[in-house]
Parts: C-alpha cells; structure tokens; sequence
C-alpha cells in the first residue's frame, strides 16, 4: 500500500510569489491534515480536512489556505509569501477524523525555500 | 489551551545503554498522548500511543511509554538503544472534539554514541 505522498520535495520561490502544495492520502483515507515545521516554531498545526470540509484550523494568517478535493487529494496554498513561510510542511493522513479512531500517517514533507 | 513540553533539547546515550525521554502536558481532561520520530529528511513516524486504559503502552521499535496522570507526564523509554534510534523524537497531544488535530512538543535530538 503506497504511503503518503507530497508533491514537490522541494520548492524555491521569493517574496511576494504564491505556491501550492499537493498531498495525496492514502488510499482510502478521508483525512488530511497540514502541518508546518520550522525550527524556532517547531511543528503546528495548519489545517485538517474530511470529505471536502474543513474540520479544524490552526493560528495562522488566512495567506494559508487549502482545499480537499473528492478523491481526498488535498492542496494548500500560501499567497504572497513571506521569508518566514520557509518550512518543511508536512501531510498527515488517517481514515476518519478524531485522534481515537485512527492513526495518522506522515508524508516526507515539501521543504519551501522562500528567498 | 492545551500544551506539551519536552524538558530536554539535546540527549546522548550510549548504544546499548537505557533511554528515557520526557514529556510533559497540560490539558484540563484526559487526553490523547503519542510520541513520534522523525529522522533527518523524513516525515513523522507513530512509536506508540496512548488513549485510556494501561497506562503502560508498548511501542514498535521495542518503545514504550508510561502515562502518569498524577504529574501529567508521558516518558518514552527503552530498555537498549541502538545505533540506528538516533533521530528526533516528538510528543504530541490531541483532545476529544479537535479532530486529528496534534500540538507538538518541541522535540528532543538524541544522538547515540558508538
């Protein structure tokens, strides 16, 4: 069974530029979950998607933006980037939403480079 | 607001001597507790987790941890380390109504010495 996969691995883009990360769930998953990762701010939470809603959202300016599509295909997109939206941002997956029912499973992350 | 904290930034053990990795949250109920790891260009992999029960919880990898509610703490331990354990460990809470949302701790480096 294929894991969580995220496309690009890497991105270079410069201020004021927009970009748009893609995750695909595994398969049969309905849940994906976005998470930024940089070392002052460590991991947090972005967003989490199931069946097309959004089910929760964190702290973060509405730059941050995302969208599920109805094969569980989740995107997020950052306007007008910032220095500090240099990250390694990773997709997490699971079958249903709540922490109870289900594990979720990590992607290997999309490291942005913002110059 | 819930939260999590990890005492310890930096860890070296010796291999084969035993690991113990703290956490620490702050949740008004009882909540959903997991340690993660993530290894260097690698996503986060579940070591274990913990939602009610036991409050001993094994692990892959040969991990467990231990959930004290009295000093709302949920260390990961292993009796041996080995070479290849060298990575970032995370522990991570999640609460009833908040979906798959985790907040993170801020993570412990742990290098092992050969």
């Amino acid at each position: 069974k294929a894991g969580v996969t995220q496309t690009p691995r890497y991105l270079i883009k410069t201020r004021g530029q927009q970009v748009t990360l893609s995750c695909s769930p595994i398969s049969g998953h309905r849940s994906v979950s976005w998470y930024q990762q940089t070392p002052g701010q460590g991991l947090q939470f972005l967003f989490e998607y199931f069946s097309e809603t959004q089910r929760n959202k964190g702290n973060f300016p509405g730059r941050f933006s995302g969208r599920q599509f109805s094969n569980s295909r989740s995107e997020m997109n950052v306007s007008t980037l910032e220095l500090g939206d240099s990250a390694l941002y990773l997709c997490a997956s699971s079958l249903v939403t709540g922490p109870r029912t289900d594990t979720q499973y990590f992607g290997p992350g999309t490291r942005l480079t913002v110059l | 607001a819930q939260s999590v904290t990890q005492p310890d930034i930096h860890i070296t053990v010796s291999e084969g001597a035993s690991l113990e990795l703290r956490c620490n949250y702050s949740y008004g109920a009882t909540p959903y507790l997991f340690w993660y790891v993530q290894s260097p260009g690698q996503g986060l992999q579940l070591l274990l987790k913990y939602f009610s029960g036991d409050t001993l919880v094994q692990g892959i990898k040969g991990f467990e941890a231990e959930f004290k509610r009295s000093q709302s703490s949920f260390n990961l331990r292993k009796p041996s380390v080995h070479w290849s354990d060298a990575a970032e460990y995370f522990c991570a809470v999640a609460f009833t109504g908040g979906g798959n949302k985790l907040t993170f701790g801020t993570g412990t480096q742990l290098k092992v010495e050969l």
